[in-house]
């Protein structure tokens, strides 16, 4: 499984855009990255994936260089309940494997 | 509300105990994961079963079993505990076997050995 580095913490403003950077620089041909959410005493729930370019839904944007080496997760207009720690994952779709959550990201939101 | 459900919410028990935690997955999902969160470690893979069978292992102790019972429950076993077994438990659930799915969080058990 690749490593990931992810900044220990990072504070922002309500309103804001924020970006999570996210470092893979061994990640495989098929590895996909994912990012989860998780708040104090909750289970993580599910961000978003991608695998190139740019994915955007409904909470998210992952943006995805060429080269995969790195990704960022963007937030728009963060509000006070997006404070949360953000956890970057990267692995290959396939069975006998698991998740490997690092640190992750405390992001706090002030107003 | 993830559709996962975990009981109990809360256990306290002694050294040298047993204890069962119990996770229902999202209706239709196969798969359930068991994850150990504690302040030292962080968030830690356990075990995975996909439709009864166990798919993957992480660092799960012996200490500790797991079944998926054919209603696709699950239950998680902790025998002989320690103090450091103090954690939060959470269940997850994925429809497919592939643990890149998404996974739906249930809200935990906290277990507290004393």
């Amino acid at each position: 499984l690749a490593k990931t580095t992810q900044p220990i913490s990072m504070d922002s403003y309500e309103g804001q855009e924020v970006n999570i950077t996210c470092s893979h620089n061994n990640i495989a041909t098929n590895d996909y990255i994912t990012w989860y959410q998780q708040f104090p005493s909750q289970g993580p729930r599910f961000i978003i994936q991608g695998y190139k370019t740019k994915v955007t839904n409904e909470v998210a944007s992952l943006f995805i260089p060429a080269d995969r080496k790195s990704s960022t997760l963007s937030l728009p207009r963060v509000s006070l309940s997006d404070t949360a720690v953000y956890y970057c994952l990267v692995g290959e779709m396939g069975y006998g494997n698991k998740l490997v959550f690092g640190a992750g990201t405390i992001l706090r939101v002030k107003s | 509300d993830s559709g996962v459900t975990q009981t109990p919410k809360h256990l306290i028990t002694a050294t040298g105990q047993r204890v069962t935690l119990r996770c229902s997955p999202r209706s239709g999902d196969l798969s359930v994961y068991w994850y150990q969160q504690s302040l030292d470690q962080g968030l830690q893979f356990l075990i995975q079963y996909y439709n009864g069978e166990e798919r993957a292992k992480g660092n799960i102790l012996e200490r500790f079993s797991a079944q998926q019972f054919p209603d696709l429950h699950s239950e998680l076993n902790l025998s002989s505990l320690e103090l450091g077994d103090s954690a939060l438990y959470f269940c997850a659930s994925s429809a497919t076997g592939d643990y890149m799915d998404e996974q739906y969080f249930g809200p935990g058990t906290r277990l507290t050995v004393t």
